[in-house]
């Protein structure tokens, strides 16, 4: 069974960093049968994908447009997790951020296991 | 990219069945056979009800079902119970740059 459990702080203030990670249990993150992805969720934005990281023979990241300048998600092979920054937010990135398994290829929208979700909240 | 079309909500009694549409391009829904259904309770993270537009996971009963016609894909509830109220969305291939887009919810109320 595969399970992932996320850690970062809840709180950042405007301007500063949003980083996350989450531990992978019963997978690995080099698997090249799965992508790792995180998803964040508000009421203005409703579920909106954010990005994913990838092992295929090397390592591929595929990021949304809309935040693409600013994030980056990386993997940790030592510790079989992968990671997200936000860099330069706003109170407008305010959400529940979720990292996600995606399985059956890359880019298919089949997600599971969900982590547990993280509200982050951006202080102005 | 923009968001796949959901209705706000939609309802049902108990026992019944209630369809709930996903509209989106051929250039996603329409293009691809990669739509996935989530079901949320409160408070909760999504959980996959259907991926590959029809293909249930182990353990999502058979009640759930999933098709597509063109552009708009489809999930069906059937024999509707208690437990089955929750936000519904549907998510499908960008169709570009490895994207992947969601619909905005719908919220399914068992009367």
């Amino acid at each position: 069974q595969v399970n992932l459990r996320q850690s970062g702080p809840g709180l950042v203030k405007s301007s500063q960093t949003l980083s996350l990670t989450c531990a992978i249990s019963g997978d690995s993150v080099s698997s090249t049968s799965a992508a790792w992805n995180w998803i964040r969720q508000s009421p203005s934005r409703g579920l909106e994908w954010l990005g994913r990281t990838y092992y295929r023979s090397k390592w591929h990241s595929d990021y949304a447009v809309d935040v693409k300048s600013r994030i980056t998600i990386n993997a940790d092979t030592s510790q079989n997790q992968f990671s997200l920054q936000v860099n330069s937010v706003t109170p407008d990135d305010t959400a529940v951020y979720y990292c996600a398994r995606e399985f059956g290829g890359v880019a298919t929208g089949t997600f599971d296991p969900w982590g547990q979700g993280t509200l982050v909240t951006v202080s102005s | 990219q923009s968001a796949l079309t959901q209705p706000p909500s939609a309802s049902g009694s108990p026992g019944q069945s209630v369809t709930i549409s996903c509209t989106g391009t051929s250039s996603d829904v329409g293009g691809w056979n990669y739509v996935a259904w989530y079901q949320q309770h409160p408070g909760k993270a999504p959980k996959v009800m259907i991926y590959e537009v029809s293909k249930r996971p182990s353990g999502v009963p058979d009640r759930f079902s999933g098709s597509k016609s063109g552009n708009t894909a489809s999930l069906t509830v059937s024999g509707l119970q208690g437990e089955d109220e929750a936000d519904y969305y549907c998510c499908s291939y960008g169709g570009s740059m490895n994207f992947v887009i969601f619909g905005g919810g719908t919220k399914l109320t068992v009367l």
